[in-house]
């Protein structure tokens, strides 16, 4: 399912180093999501924007940031990376009372 | 918040025999309960859900259960086959809509052939 696009899909970076993750959709979707996968914890919610003009925190926020720079485009930022973020990023969409799709998911290390 | 507890986080059945797994939830208010397969290095992808309204919803060989009253929603899988190996996750929305979900910590199934 390419509706769902994630850039990069791997990234390996350093401490302390801004990261940002990019995610487009073509399904039309208002919501869209970023969560965080970690082995043994399962999808935990970052940010979540129900439309252009609305972002939410999710339970994991700290240490992130995110732009809705379009319906289409929901990008995540990490401003000060660290080790322990380290983790799979997936971004997930959804129309109202819909379920959620979601992207290939971006493998994010570092060092 | 929401909290989903899963069990177990590991199955191992023999191929052909049904496989069962369980998500407990605290919020009496979510009404829509997801469930997602996710094959190694793949993406999440939603298999079955089922509304509150709804006691028992059955696609093929998988079916969902919800007991509202206990606040428990069961995957069952019957007549396993290889190809169902995967990490399995359950879900529940929080009371004020479908769309923002909490996940369940996953069970990781394992058909042995």
């Amino acid at each position: 399912d390419a509706d769902v696009t994630q850039t990069p899909r791997n990234r390996i970076t350093k401490t302390g180093k801004r990261i940002m993750l990019e995610c487009s959709q073509t399904k039309g979707h208002d919501r869209m999501y970023w969560y965080r996968q970690d082995p043994g914890l399962g999808l935990r919610l970052i940010y979540y924007s129900f439309d252009v003009k609305d972002i939410n925190k999710g339970e994991i926020s700290d240490g992130y940031s995110v732009s809705r720079q379009a319906q289409a485009k929901f990008s995540l930022s990490l401003e000060s990376a660290i080790p322990n973020q380290t983790a799979l990023y997936f971004c997930a969409t959804s129309d109202q009372g819909l379920p959620q799709h979601f992207g290939d998911g971006t493998r994010l290390s570092i060092l | 918040g929401e909290n989903v507890e899963q069990h177990p986080s590991t199955l191992s059945v023999q191929e052909g025999d049904s496989a069962v797994i369980k998500c407990t939830y605290s919020d009496s208010a979510s009404n829509y309960f997801p469930w997602y397969k996710q094959e190694l290095g793949k993406r999440p992808q939603l298999i079955i859900d089922i509304r509150s309204n709804v006691g028992e919803k059955k696609d093929q060989r998988i079916a969902v259960t919800l007991n509202k009253t206990a606040k428990h929603f069961s995957l069952h899988i019957t007549e396993t086959q290889p190809e169902d190996s995967a990490v399995y996750f359950c879900a529940c929305n929080h009371n004020f809509g479908n769309e923002k979900l909490t996940f369940g910590t996953g069970t990781r199934l394992t058909i042995i052939p």
